[in-house]
């Protein structure tokens, strides 16, 4: 599976939109973007994933550029419940994830 | 639904204990995952079952961890003899192939977790 690149650690204000990248330079033609978040002592949840195309859900958006080697995540109107460490994965299976270390997204009051 | 049900939430045990972790996945999933989390090697997949028959168990670290599935609604993560770096916490998740037309839109639902102490 290819290799993803996030920065460490974000912060957004409370209401702003919050925008977090993820680099896939390696990604192959057949291997999905998936975004999951984990907030403290919980387990991980799923957020949203694309192949090709920007997606859209209740959680948030997914942009993915056109040649595919990086993607971003958007919560439109961030609430301190989104502080949470955001994964984004790489994968040509949705069952075989593989969790990097993350962003750690922290909405501010 | 109520979501995947992990038990125990907690546990404490002494090195060379038996440990046996419990999970029940979303009803009517025939997929299910047991992962490891630690602060020094993130999350990290140790098996997978589908419809109760064990996949991919290449993330196993060692003979002293079993796992089990006998039937749809219930698994099993066995740590005998525990040893103190098996203190983690223990996800389980669990999806369905049923509802999507491609591997790649399969979601895994995660239990709350195992926090495991082993002394």
């Amino acid at each position: 599976d290819a290799k993803t690149t996030q920065p460490p650690s974000m912060d957004c204000a409370e209401g702003r939109a919050a925008n977090l990248p993820c680099n896939h330079s390696t990604i192959s033609g057949n291997e999905y973007v998936y975004w999951y978040r984990q907030i403290h002592s919980q387990g991980p949840q799923y957020i949203i994933h694309g192949l090709k195309n920007n997606e859209t859900n209740e959680m948030a958006s997914l942009i993915i550029t056109e040649d595919r080697k990086s993607s971003t995540l958007i919560l439109p109107h961030a609430t301190l419940r989104d502080t949470a460490v955001y994964y984004c994965i790489v994968s040509g299976s949705a069952r075989q994830l593989t969790f990097g270390s993350g962003t750690q997204l922290t909405v501010l009051p | 639904d109520a979501g995947v049900i992990q038990s125990p939430r907690h546990e404490v045990t002494e090195m060379g204990q038996e440990v046996t972790l419990r999970c029940k996945p979303i009803s009517g999933h025939d997929y299910l995952f047991w992962y490891r989390q630690t602060m020094m090697r993130g999350l990290e997949l140790l098996i997978y079952f589908n419809n109760n028959v064990p996949i991919d168990d290449s993330g196993m670290p060692e003979d002293r961890f079993s796992a089990k599935m006998p039937n749809a609604s219930f698994s099993t993560l066995k740590i005998q003899p525990s040893e103190p770096r098996d203190s983690a916490v223990y996800f389980c998740a669990s999806s369905t192939s049923r509802t999507s037309g491609s591997v790649g839109w399969e979601t895994q639902y995660f239990g709350p977790g195992t926090r495991l102490l082993v002394l």
